[in-house]
C-alpha cells in the first residue's frame, strides 16, 4: 500500500514549452502533496505545498507563476513548468501524505525533466 | 525552523566493514526524523523513521539508527556493508504532523561508495 506514482519519469523539451508532471496516489487518499527539486549532486529542496481544494503554498524564492501547481482530487497533483528553460532542467519528486498513515510521507519515482 | 547536516558528503566503505552515516539536527519541537535511499534516477525509499517511540530505530536492509536527544543526533549504521548499499542517502526531519503535513527538510546528502 501507499504507493505514489509520477508520471512521465524523464522529459524532454524545447525552451519555451510547457511540461506537466502528475503525481498520484494509487491506493490512498492524499489532502497533501509536496513537490521537491533535486539538482544534480544536490539534496532536496521543497518547492511549494499542495493542498486539495486549495491554492498552494510556494517556498520562498520558487516563482508561483512559473511553477503551476493544481491539486484538484485527493489523488492527484501536477506541477506544470510554464515557459521552461535550460535551467529548469532538474529532477523533481512529489511526495504525498496519506491521512490514514500519518507519520510519513511517500515519495514518488521522480521525474527528470531536460530542457533543450 | 529546522535543519540537518550531514557530516561527510562521500563515505567509501569497504564490502563488510561497519557503514556510518552522521546526521545532525536542529528543531524547536520534538522532531520526526527519518532517513531515506535514493538510487540514481530514483524516487526516495524510506529506509526508516523514529516518531517519539523507541530511540534505537530499525529499518530495512539491516540499517538502523539512534535518535539521541542530548546529542541532537540520529546517525545510520549498517553493521556489514553490501556492494548494493552503494546509493546516496538522506537525512530528513519534520514536525509532528500537524497543520504543514510531513514537509521534510533534508540534508545534504551523503553518497556511500562500496569497495570490493
Amino acid at each position: 500500500g501507499a504507493v505514489v506514482s509520477q508520471h512521465p519519469s524523464w522529459v524532454i523539451c524545447k525552451s519555451g514549452t510547457s511540461v506537466k508532471i502528475e503525481c498520484r496516489s494509487l491506493d490512498f487518499q492524499a489532502t497533501t502533496m509536496f513537490w521537491y527539486r533535486q539538482f544534480p549532486k544536490q539534496s532536496l529542496m521543497l518547492m511549494a505545498t499542495s493542498n486539495e481544494g486549495s491554492k498552494a503554498t510556494y517556498e520562498q524564492g520558487v516563482e508561483k507563476d512559473k511553477f503551476l501547481i493544481n491539486h484538484a482530487s485527493l489523488t492527484l497533483s501536477t506541477l506544470t513548468v510554464t515557459s521552461a528553460h535550460p535551467e529548469d532542467s532538474s529532477f523533481y519528486i512529489c511526495s504525498a501524505d496519506a491521512v490514514a498513515l500519518n507519520t510519513e510521507a511517500f515519495f514518488g519515482q521522480g521525474t527528470r525533466l531536460t530542457v533543450v | 525552523a529546522q535543519s540537518v547536516t550531514q557530516l561527510g558528503s562521500h563515505v567509501s566503505v569497504s564490502e563488510g566493514a561497519l557503514v556510518l552515516l552522521r546526521c545532525n539536527y536542529s528543531s524547536s519541537v520534538p522532531p520526526y526524523l527519518f532517513w531515506y535511499v535514493q538510487y540514481p534516477n530514483q524516487g526516495l525509499q524510506l529506509l526508516l523513521k523514529y516518531t517519539s517511540a523507541a530511540t534505537l530505530v530499525k529499518g530495512i536492509n539491516g540499517f538502523e539508527a539512534e535518535f539521541k536527544k542530548s546529542e541532537t543526533s540520529f546517525h545510520l549504521t549498517k553493521p556489514s556493508a553490501h556492494m548494493s548499499d552503494a546509493a546516496e542517502y538522506f537525512c530528513a526531519v519534520s514536525r509532528p504532523r500537524g497543520a504543514a503535513g510531513n514537509k521534510l527538510t533534508f540534508g545534504g546528502g551523503t553518497r556511500v561508495l562500496v569497495k570490493p
